[in-house]
This record gives structure tokens, sequence and C-alpha cells, in this order.
């Protein structure tokens, strides 16, 4: 069964615009950790930012926030101020688990394109 | 520079080999994780490593198999190959390997497998 899910395999930001990339997840599991990647063309993975589900607040990290709407399972990944440095694949991903060990599980990816 | 040193960098081999891939965590770290990133199937966990011991297990093969050493370096061992497993193949480290953001996972540059 689909885990996690990214809708937008792409899209378009003019540049210094604010976008959102969407991501919902399934889990039964309470205890849970949402993660944001970005993978550049260069194909390293490189954390963004981390959402826990007992976080009353939404994550942030400089430019990067997390939209946490636990009750509508999604962690929409908001850029403010989209850079052209910003242009890259975005992965969404879900760590759940407990006593049988944790397991990550990944979204298939929004490439975002930011244009000047 | 995430920290995570993994080698070789590319792997050219032919149908039926085996070849072994190798991961040295964040110093400290003491989870590592194995992934493989193809085009068909995404990015795809594969296997967790605690402190030596095996944690989680995702969508791992048999004819793959991983171990952790004493000095916390991993490696990845993958037998019989066949053309499907062309692809890239990311070891990442935590701290831990629990759901919580200490634990995010931090990525090396990855080996990038061809199976001629």
């Amino acid at each position: 069964a689909q885990k996690i899910t990214q809708t937008q395999p792409g899209m378009f930001v003019q540049e210094k615009e604010a976008v959102t990339l969407d991501c919902t997840y399934d889990t039964s599991d309470p205890s849970y950790g949402l993660f944001w990647y970005k993978q550049p063309s260069s194909g390293e993975m490189i954390f963004l930012i981390y959402q826990g589900s007992y976080d009353q607040q939404n994550a942030t990290e400089g430019r990067y926030s997390l939209n946490f709407q636990k009750a509508r399972k999604s962690a929409n990944l908001v850029i403010s101020a989209s850079q052209l440095g910003d242009s890259a694949m975005y992965f969404c991903a879900m760590r759940e688990g407990g006593a049988g060990g944790f397991k990550t599980i990944f979204g298939a990816g929004t490439r975002l394109f930011v244009k000047a | 520079d995430s920290g995570v040193t993994q080698t070789p960098k590319h792997l050219i081999t032919a149908t039926g080999q085996r070849v072994t891939l190798r991961c040295s965590p964040r110093s400290g770290d003491l989870s590592v994780y194995w992934y493989q990133q193809s085009l068909d199937q995404g990015l795809q966990f594969l296997i967790q490593y605690y402190n030596g011991e095996e944690r989680a297990k995702g969508n791992i093969l048999e004819r793959f198999s991983a171990q952790q050493f004493p000095d916390l370096h991993s490696e990845l061992n993958l037998s019989s190959l066949e053309l499907g497993d062309s692809a890239l193949y990311f070891c990442a480290s935590s701290v831990s390997g629990g759901t919580g953001g200490y634990n995010e996972q931090f990525f090396g540059p990855g080996t990038r497998l061809t199976v001629l």
C-alpha cells in the first residue's frame, strides 16, 4: 500500500515567490516522524526539515516550513522566497515503527523548477 | 559534506557477478541505512543496522545482504547481479534509529552501480 503520496510530479515557481509541495501519508502508528529531503541534480540527498507526530507546532528551518495537518495526514513543505538553487527533486519521507524496527518510506518526489 | 562516505563512487560490472559497497557513517552515528534509488522504483529502503545488529528490513532481495562491523562501517553485498539491479545505492546514518527528529538521516554521496 502506498504510504507516502506526492501528487505533484513537477512544479514551476517564479524566483522570490513561495511554493508548497504536497505530501500525504498513511499510518496507523501513533508515533512517527516526517522528513523532507532535497536532491539536486548532483545526486546527493540533503535533509531539510523534520516534524514529529506529537509536535504541536509546525516545524521551521530558515526558508523551509512544514505545514503539518495531522487529521488530514498531510505534511506539506513550504519554501518561501524561492531561489534558483532550490531547483531540485524534493522527497517526503516517513519513519514509523516500534519493537520490530523502524522503517523509512519515501514518496515518489516532486521536481521543482525555479524560473528567473 | 554530510560526513558519510561511500566507496566506490561508480561501479560497472556484468550480470551474474557479485559486488560489495562500503559505507562509513558520520562520527558518533550508530545507525546505518541502505537505500536503492532507481528510475522505476524510486527510493527504496533496504535495511538498517544499529550498533552492529540488524534493526529493520525493507525491500531487500535475498540476493542482497549487509552487515555492520564493530567500527560501525557497513557493507552491502549484491550477488547474482541482474540488469535491473542497476541503480544508485545510498547509505545514510543517524545518531540512533527511532522516529525522533534527532534521528535525521545524513546521506552519503551514493554508489552508482551499472550492471551490463
